[in-house]
């Protein structure tokens, strides 16, 4: 069974663009989450989708968004980009209960 | 991926020694764990899991203990080698009301020394 994958790998932006991030979450699992992750920070949760639907937020801006399709592939968008949200972005699956969460290999964004 | 922290804590064990990795969470209700493993410029990986309402787990050459009393959890690597070397964190998860919330460690540098 393939992995979590996300694509870009890696992303080079300019402050003020924005950006969109997709996940595939693993076959049949139907929660994605994604977080943040910073030398400074760590790892920090930024939302979950279960069935097309926000099911849980982190404390993050609004400039961080995200949606999730049918097929459970999500995607994140981040606006108005700022230095601070360079950073790896990963999304993890998991079936949406209480279950593990297996991770993807990640997006490693850089904004100049 | 590389790092989780800038100033991670490091373990520097003997390749063959056995490890061990401690994490102290932060809500006694917290109903399950994770210890993941991270290396670098990959994601993190599944390592073991275990539920509040156990003390210990096992897997293959890697071992879970809880401790509720003092909200502690620690992850035993027998017989360590080359490979294991990368961060390791720990996840507490709280599921409430269908939400769950979950909080990473900042996360230990095991290195391996050959």
């Amino acid at each position: 069974k393939a992995g979590v994958t996300q694509t870009p790998r890696y992303l080079i932006k300019t402050r003020g663009q924005q950006v969109t991030l997709s996940c595939s979450p693993i076959s049949g699992h139907r929660s994605v989450s994604w977080y943040q992750q910073t030398p400074g920070q760590g790892l920090q949760f930024l939302f979950e989708y279960f069935s097309e639907t926000q099911r849980n937020k982190g404390n993050f801006p609004g400039r961080f968004s995200g949606r999730q399709f049918s097929n459970s592939r999500s995607e994140m968008n981040v606006s108005t980009l700022e230095l601070g949200d360079s950073a790896l972005y990963l999304c993890a699956s998991s079936r949406g209960g209480q279950e593990t969460q297996y991770f993807g290999p990640g997006t490693r964004l850089l904004v100049l | 991926g590389e790092s989780v922290g800038l100033h991670l804590p490091t373990l520097s064990v003997q390749e063959g020694d056995n490890s061990i990795i401690n994490c102290a969470y932060s809500n006694s209700a917290s109903d399950y764990f994770i210890w993941y493993k991270q290396e670098s410029g990959k994601g993190p990986q599944f390592i073991i899991d275990i539920r509040s309402n156990m003390d210990k787990r096992q897997g293959q050459r890697v071992t879970v203990l809880l401790n509720k009393t003092v909200k502690h959890l620690s992850l035993q690597i027998a017989a360590t080698q080359p490979g294991d070397s990368a961060v390791y964190f720990c996840a507490e998860f709280l599921f409430s009301g269908g939400y769950q919330k979950v909080t990473f460690g900042t996360g230990t540098k095991l290195q391996v020394i050959p």
